[in-house]
């Protein structure tokens, strides 16, 4: 079954709403959760680390104002997506790692397609 | 710097038949490399992981190798199903200290016909 829930997997909405993006980890508590952006042909790209309890780390040339990212459980971390334009259009996808990177598995969510009109 | 490179860029193959893709990578230091297939719309999905002393994995009809010394790994798939029709993203860890970075490659996009 599945191991990471993303929710919801398909949105549209206007220029200038925001919008939220919900991912929990059904089988474990992951003290770290990663959210990645995947354009058309491109492959993932890591936007922030989601750490329970903290601030989330962004990677270079994310804005954290406009993605916020909320932890604050251990099976729950939310991304929003602010005052959304057209170019924001993407596939959001979260991970959850249990334990280590270095050892285990990285589940991902199904994934979230977001469309700004 | 950095990198995975996969080839080719999509491949076409008929059912049943078998089929091999590529990853080329310049990670260092490198921990594992990660197989996963990615249907359209879809997250990964993890086929196999493989650390440095790790030469062949295999699951079920996916069969990955890798060869540290020239940094390259496959993923051999036996007797292709439609179901097999998705991308194939190779991700490296680079790991250093307490810190891990995944070098994901672009993908290669394989389309099974009947």
């Amino acid at each position: 079954g599945a191991v990471v829930s993303q929710h919801p997997s398909w949105v549209i909405c206007k220029s200038g709403t925001s919008v939220k993006i919900e991912c929990r980890s059904l089988d474990f508590q992951a003290t770290t959760m990663f959210w990645y952006r995947q354009f058309p042909k491109q492959s993932l790209m890591l936007m922030a680390t989601s750490n329970e309890g903290s601030k989330a780390t962004y990677e270079q040339g994310v804005e954290k104002d406009k993605f916020l990212i909320n932890h604050a459980s251990l099976t729950l971390s939310t991304l929003t997506v602010t005052s959304a334009h057209p170019e924001d259009s993407s596939f959001y996808i979260c991970s959850v790692i249990d334990g280590g990177l270095a050892k285990n598995i990285q589940y991902f969510g199904a994934g979230t397609r977001l469309s700004v009109l | 710097k950095n990198q995975v490179e996969q080839s080719p860029q999509s491949l076409i193959i008929l059912e049943g038949k078998n089929c091999t893709l590529q990853c080329n990578y310049t990670v260092s230091p490198f921990s594992n490399l990660r197989w996963y297939k990615q249907d359209t719309g879809r997250g990964p999905v993890s086929l196999t992981i493989m650390t440095f002393s790790e030469n062949t994995k295999s699951n079920g009809r996916y069969t990955a190798t890798l060869d540290a010394d020239t940094k390259q790994s496959s993923l051999h798939i036996t007797a292709s199903q439609l179901s097999d029709s998705a991308s194939y993203i190779c991700v490296v860890l680079n790991y250093g200290g307490s810190q891990g970075n995944l070098i994901f490659g672009k993908g290669t996009k394989l389309s099974v016909k009947p």
